[in-house]
């Protein structure tokens, strides 16, 4: 009973290609995320969905387009992949509040290991 | 300036060691600030909340300065299974614009 959880967990594909990754969440979370964690290990938000709709969409190309059906799943399309796509992706989700409790804790998937070739 | 910043280390300590790591945070309007341990090849999971008394789980210790806007994990006692790269966070008041720093490396050496 996996809480997040992400498919493929490894993606080796050619440059050019487009690519989509899958996440689903059984936390009954209204929040929804991607990062991506590169080489130095550095973890950057890319979206952030709040019930299907978008809150947070950092610079990220318009090669990457997320899509939520509903708000269990988070999915990421990218197109014409180029070699700085490459990367670990982690989707992760969190229980948003309007309450005064400013803290909430995220959840993240295992990652997709992205190789752009 | 990122927005949060740690030393990335690597901070190598014998078992048994005290070592402490600080993150500085460049939003002053932060409410909500974690740290999250991230094993080799694995998600980040959360080790603790960080609140603005201080608090403490077990071995660790976490301290929040608004006024110098940053934050600190102590571990007492290291133990070997420490071993992991710290991740220091910083959010929004919905936590929905989380901000993670680049990670701090720790080894616990016997």
């Amino acid at each position: 009973d996996t809480a997040v959880s992400q498919t493929p967990k490894y993606l080796v594909t050619q440059m050019g290609n487009d690519k989509s990754i899958k996440c689903e969440q059984n936390l009954g979370h209204d929040t929804m995320y991607w990062y991506k964690q590169d080489s130095k290990k550095f973890l950057k938000i890319m979206f952030s969905y709040n019930n299907k709709e978008l809150i947070i969409n950092e610079t990220v190309p318009n090669r990457f387009s997320p899509k939520s059906p509903d708000k269990a799943h988070l999915n990421l399309h990218i197109n014409s992949l180029e070699l700085g796509d490459s990367a670990v992706y982690f989707c992760a989700s969190s229980q948003a509040r309007t309450s005064a409790t400013p803290t909430d804790t995220q959840y993240f998937g295992p990652g997709t290991r992205l190789t752009v070739l | 300036r990122k927005e949060v910043e740690q030393d990335p280390g690597p901070f190598n300590v014998p078992e048994g060691a005290t070592v402490a790591f600080n993150c500085t945070y460049s939003n002053s309007a932060s409410q909500s600030f974690f740290w999250y341990r991230q094993d080799c090849r694995k998600e980040p999971k959360l080790l603790m909340s960080v609140y603005s008394s201080g608090n403490e789980d077990g071995r660790f210790t976490a301290q929040l300065n608004r006024a110098s806007q940053y934050i600190s994990l102590l571990i007492r006692d290291s133990k070997l299974s420490d071993s992991a790269t710290y991740l220091c966070g910083s959010g929004g008041w919905n936590n929905n614009d989380m901000r993670f720093g680049a990670g701090t490396r720790l080894t616990v050496k016997p």
